[in-house]
């Protein structure tokens, strides 16, 4: 258990929907990150928060966004969705100390998405 | 840019026998490296990282990566296979310490025969 929790863990749903996927951080851990884990594409960033802010973006579609909470929870929000977006989408957290991001992260068991 | 090579998608070893997954890089500064195993329906855990320390480097589970510079490569190794090492492997790159995105690479599935 790597201490990043992710919810739903399975969500099918129809395309032209809107989801959100949710994603707690290890206790502690200030950046999370995005990833999507599809057959053809493999495992792709898709975009990192630290402490709130957006930090870097990686193969993320303009339908797609995040934020990141007070909390420092996360949620991903899909929407318009097409077949092509199911998808494994994995949530990771990692350590920032003195404004370093460490780059050791954490994954969550990830959220399967399945679109009809 | 930075990338990760992953050779073989599928390697199949004798229970016993050693385990050789190879991952080349591709990055114009110090890279660092790590391998995540995925066992199956479960998300990735860390085996191992380098990070411009050591180039051998011991991970979990009996496993270990050497960091060669003149060959760009961080290939995994363990010396006896278990049938508990069977999953997917993936190696991973990142272009600095600060800036945390992972590159992945395609993945290597170890199957592991009794």
């Amino acid at each position: 258990d790597s201490g990043v929790t992710q919810t739903p863990k399975h969500l099918i749903t129809a395309t032209g929907q809107r989801v959100t996927l949710r994603c707690s951080p290890r206790s502690g851990d200030l950046s999370v990150y995005w990833y999507q884990q599809s057959l053809d594409q493999g495992l792709q960033f898709l975009i990192q928060y630290y402490n709130g802010e957006e930090r870097a973006k990686g193969n993320i579609l303009e339908r797609f966004s995040a934020q990141q909470f007070p909390d420092l929870h996360s949620e991903l929000n899909l929407s318009s969705l097409e077949l092509g977006d199911s998808a494994l989408y994995f949530c990771a957290s990692s350590v920032a100390r003195d404004s370093i991001i460490y780059n050791e992260q954490f994954f969550g068991p990830g959220t399967r998405l399945t679109v009809l | 840019a930075q990338s990760v090579t992953q050779l073989g998608s599928h390697v199949s070893v004798s229970e016993g026998a050693l385990v050789l997954l190879r991952c080349n890089y591709s990055s114009s500064v110090p890279p660092y490296l790590f391998w995540y195993v995925q066992y199956p329906n479960q998300g990735l855990q860390l085996l191992l990282k380098y990070t411009s320390a050591a180039t051998l480097v011991k991970g979990i589970n009996g496993f270990e990566a050497e960091f060669k510079k003149s060959e760009t490569s961080f290939h995994l190794t363990k010396p006896s296979a278990h049938m508990s090492d069977a999953a997917e492997y993936f190696c991973a790159v990142s272009v600095a310490r600060s800036q945390g995105n992972l590159i992945f690479g395609k993945g290597t599935k170890l199957s592991v025969k009794p």
